[in-house]
């Protein structure tokens, strides 16, 4: 029942801009787009989410265009630290189900 | 400040016998309460998802169970457990409707089950 579609990995260098894209082709009006970071055996940690146009926060944007169809999280200057697995949701949240896809590994390098 | 805990952090169970794991969430009232599990090296898989007590929507038929005694503790189970269990649990809570940061997901540490 997964709705998104990402890369499945993803490598990149220290200070680098790391963008990830996530399809999500049957995004409904209600839905919001999510963003997770995960690292090994934790629970996923919280990115950013956002409706439309571009949202930023102090670790993140998001950029989402009009038709909504896609979306892509972007990283500035990525440290050894980020790396981790990246999940990106669709979901009504406060009906919220929600199902994650398969994520996309991140491999920043030195 | 909300906090959820879940337990046990990690077990060994052999194939058939019977699993409870255990999450409790504080500093919060009438949560959305989720059960994933993750197997090696893959994705979150929904299993069970409650909005309230004794309400516990199913998502893949299998041999676990999930109770909701309280408003904030949710309960996976199971009476027999096959190989295929093995994976690493996790809890997570998010906030009903009008709240605040409503659509995020907070999760508990995992439980890693190893079935064998």
């Amino acid at each position: 029942l997964a709705k998104t579609t990402q890369p499945i990995s993803m490598d990149s260098y220290e200070g680098q801009e790391v963008n990830i894209t996530c399809s999500h082709n049957n995004i409904a009006t209600n839905d919001y787009i999510t963003w997770y970071q995960q690292f090994p055996s934790q629970g996923p940690r919280f990115i950013i989410q956002g409706y439309k146009t571009k949202v930023t926060n102090e670790v993140a944007s998001l950029f989402i265009p009009a038709d909504r169809k896609s979306s892509t999280l972007s990283l500035p200057r990525v440290s050894l630290s980020d790396t981790a697995v990246y999940y990106c949701l669709v979901g009504d949240p406060p009906f919220g189900k929600f199902y994650f896809g398969s994520g996309t590994k991140l491999n920043v390098k030195p | 400040s909300q906090t959820i805990h879940q337990w046990p952090a990690t077990l060994v169970q052999p194939v058939g016998s019977p699993l409870s794991l255990e999450c409790t969430v504080e500093g919060t009232s009438n949560p959305n309460l989720y059960w994933y599990r993750q197997a090696a090296g893959r994705g979150l898989q929904l299993l069970f998802y409650s909005v309230g007590i004794g309400q516990i929507s199913s998502e893949v038929p299998q041999n676990l169970s999930a109770s909701r005694p309280q408003d904030r503790q949710f309960i996976l189970s199971s009476k027999k457990l096959l190989l295929s269990d093995s994976g690493f649990y996790l809890c997570a809570w998010s906030v009903q409707r009008g709240g605040p940061n409503t659509g995020e997901l907070f999760f508990g540490e995992g439980s890693r089950l190893t079935v064998l």
